[in-house]
């Protein structure tokens, strides 16, 4: 099992400014690494697949970067809506594994 | 627009069989794709449950296996979890979604919360 590896576990960053969300997998997933967003009683939202490739009405603030077994979702500017919980995950392998997740909170 | 729906108990007690379904309207399940439960636990992180092939073939995460069966209705455009010996720790927000394979999750459906609990 390829076991996904978040950090930091909390973030804090004030509106308007980056954030930098890390992923580590235990081996090589080549590119096949996608990000979700998660609001409080919501299901995740994807947004990126093949690392850095945005799903469809992701706003481009929103990036994906890396390959093999790091991985970086940056959030150039982060808007209200922005704050959140997001997960990594791999899908080239079986089973298919999650990050334990990174909560953006309000500095 | 592809959606997905849970339904099933929300209360299920120790030792008894969890069995769920996830309705799929906006796509027929027999066109293709991969159709998958995944589950979080309160408060907790996502754990991929198995998902399973339009054709009927399945993968289930080793770690949960001897007692996970997901199946397919093609009849009725749905697909089935059904988790046996449930405890405590099996209490989770239960999602069905769908993926291509090599591909991410990309439809969810709401999520349905399942209470382990006598």
């Amino acid at each position: 099992e390829i076991v996904m590896t978040q950090s930091p576990a909390t973030l804090s960053v004030s509106p308007g400014e980056r954030a930098t969300l890390s992923c580590r997998a235990s081996q090589s997933v080549s590119s096949n690494l996608a990000w979700y967003q998660q609001k409080p009683g919501q299901a995740p939202r994807l947004l990126i697949y093949g690392a850095f490739i945005r799903a469809t009405g992701i706003p481009a603030r929103f990036s994906g970067s890396g390959s093999g077994t790091e991985f970086t979702l940056t959030i150039s500017s982060l808007q209200s809506e922005d704050f959140a919980v997001y997960y990594c995950h791999q899908y080239n392998n079986w089973p298919l594994t999650f990050g334990g997740g990174t909560k953006v909170e309000i500095k | 627009q592809v959606q997905l729906q849970e339904s099933g108990p929300g209360l299920v007690k120790p030792s008894e069989t969890l069995s769920l379904t996830c309705a799929v309207s906006g796509y027929f399940i027999s066109s293709g794709y991969y159709w998958g439960w995944i589950r979080q636990p309160p408060g907790k992180g996502l754990e991929w449950i198995g998902s399973i092939y339009h054709s009927g073939s399945t993968y289930y995460n080793p770690s949960l296996k001897s007692r996970v069966t997901i199946s397919v209705d093609t009849s009725k455009n749905q697909f089935s979890l059904k988790l046996s010996s449930v405890t405590a720790a099996d209490t989770a927000v239960y999602y069905c979604a769908r993926h291509a394979g090599g591909s991410p999750f990309d439809y969810w459906g709401q999520g349905t919360l399942v209470t382990v609990s006598s």
